[in-house]
This record gives C-alpha cells, structure tokens and sequence, in this order.
C-alpha cells in the first residue's frame, strides 16, 4: 500500500526563520505531491502541487521540492510569521492521478 | 476560486437519529466529491468516494447502510449518518474534486463538527 510519513512532532521555530517540513513516501513515486494547510477545527487548504518531473516549485514564500531518489518532498516557508501556525498535511494519489492518501501532518509553531 | 462549502458547521444530536450533512462546490462542477472522517490529532480517513449519478464507492470497514451518500447533482452530495451513536462523534470532512488536466487538485469543505449524545 501507499504510504506518506511526516514527522509527527511539532516544529517550533522563531519568527523570520525558514521553516522546512518533511514528507516521505514509500514504493513507487506518485505523479505529483499535494501540500494542504489546515488550521483546527478547519478543513485543509489547498497550498501547491508539484508534478514527478518538476524538482522544485514556489508560491510566494512557499517552496516545495520532489525528490524521487530519496522519495521525499520538502516543504519550505521562508521568512515564517505566527499566522504560518498551522498543521501542514502531504497527500499522494493512491495509484496514477487517482484519489488522494493523506500524511498525519506536521503541527508547526511559529513563535514571535 | 474552487471553493467547497458544507453545512452544517456543527450539529449536536441524540443517539439514534439521523444527521444529514451537505456539501457544495460553489464555482466548479465535481463529478467526484469525497467524504473524510478525522478523529483528534489524527489524519484524514477517506470514508467514501461519491459520483455525481452513481453509487459511492465505500473504503474498507465503513458501513454503507449507515453512511448514506447521495450525488444528486455536480456540485451538491450529501451524507447522511443514521441512526448515529456516540462512538460517530468526530469531525466530517468533503472535498470536491477540480480537474485540470490529468492532474486532480482537491478542494476542501470547512467540515461538519458531530455529536451524538
């Protein structure tokens, strides 16, 4: 089966400081990555998708990387503020571009 | 754009009654939504897969006889807990599938928020 693994543990860092958030997959590589933010008590927010053949992909202060030697994607946010406190979730298509499996989610905790 | 609403927010009801929970894409046609569970601190549990004129395909371990799903049109499907218990309590979430090409984006609802008492 397919399966994404974030590190369970919150992420603590301080303002202004580059957060980078790890998403590790197993078997073969899926089509492309999706990166959600979801706040609680909130549904996720769609943030970016990067493609198999695309490495790196940024929106703003947001950067996402796809490796598929290491079968990991990074995601980054530069220049953090405490609104950026949130849980970011990597989800993987089961198999082709299908239905989407998700990661447990990475809690992040800017601090001011 | 993309955006999926769902209501209601939040719904407290007694064991033993039935909750309906709608879930609309507000500017795009989804011919595919889904239905996610997520209990405290856990990830989201893919409950069923719904069709806009067809039945939802159910995951593993998930009652479809209690977890009614219906996909009436592009942008409404509705899921209804019946004869709900207190162990049903969690936080329901929809998502509608936006297409672009081969490559799905998946939109998410703001969730639903059950207790059953």
């Amino acid at each position: 089966s397919q399966k994404i693994e974030q590190n369970s543990e919150a992420l603590n860092i301080q303002e202004g400081k580059t957060a980078t958030l790890t998403c590790n997959y197993t078997n073969y590589s899926p089509a492309y990555l999706q990166w959600y933010r979801q706040d609680p008590g909130r549904g996720p927010v769609f943030l970016l998708l990067i493609r198999e053949n695309e490495k790196e992909k940024r929106k703003e202060r947001l950067k996402v990387t796809f490796d598929t030697t290491l079968k990991q994607s990074l995601f980054h946010i530069t220049a953090s503020q405490p609104a950026d406190s949130a849980t970011y979730l990597c989800a993987r298509p089961y198999s082709g571009y299908s239905t989407l499996t998700f990661g447990k989610g990475t809690m992040l905790l800017v601090s001011p | 754009g993309a955006v999926v609403s769902q209501h209601p927010s939040w719904v407290i009801c007694k064991s033993g009654t039935s909750v309906k929970i709608e879930c609309r894409s507000l500017d795009f046609q989804a011919t595919t939504m889904f239905w996610y569970r997520q209990f405290p601190k856990q990830s989201l549990m893919l409950m069923a897969t719904s069709n806009e004129g067809s039945k939802a395909t159910y995951e593993q371990g998930v009652e479809k006889d209690k977890f009614l799903i219906n996909h009436a049109s592009l942008t409404l499907s509705t899921l209804t807990v019946t004869s709900a218990h207190p162990e049903d309590s969690s936080f329901y979430i929809c998502s509608a599938r936006y297409e672009a090409g081969k490559l799905y984006e998946q939109y998410f609802g703001p969730g639903t928020r059950l207790t059953v008492t």
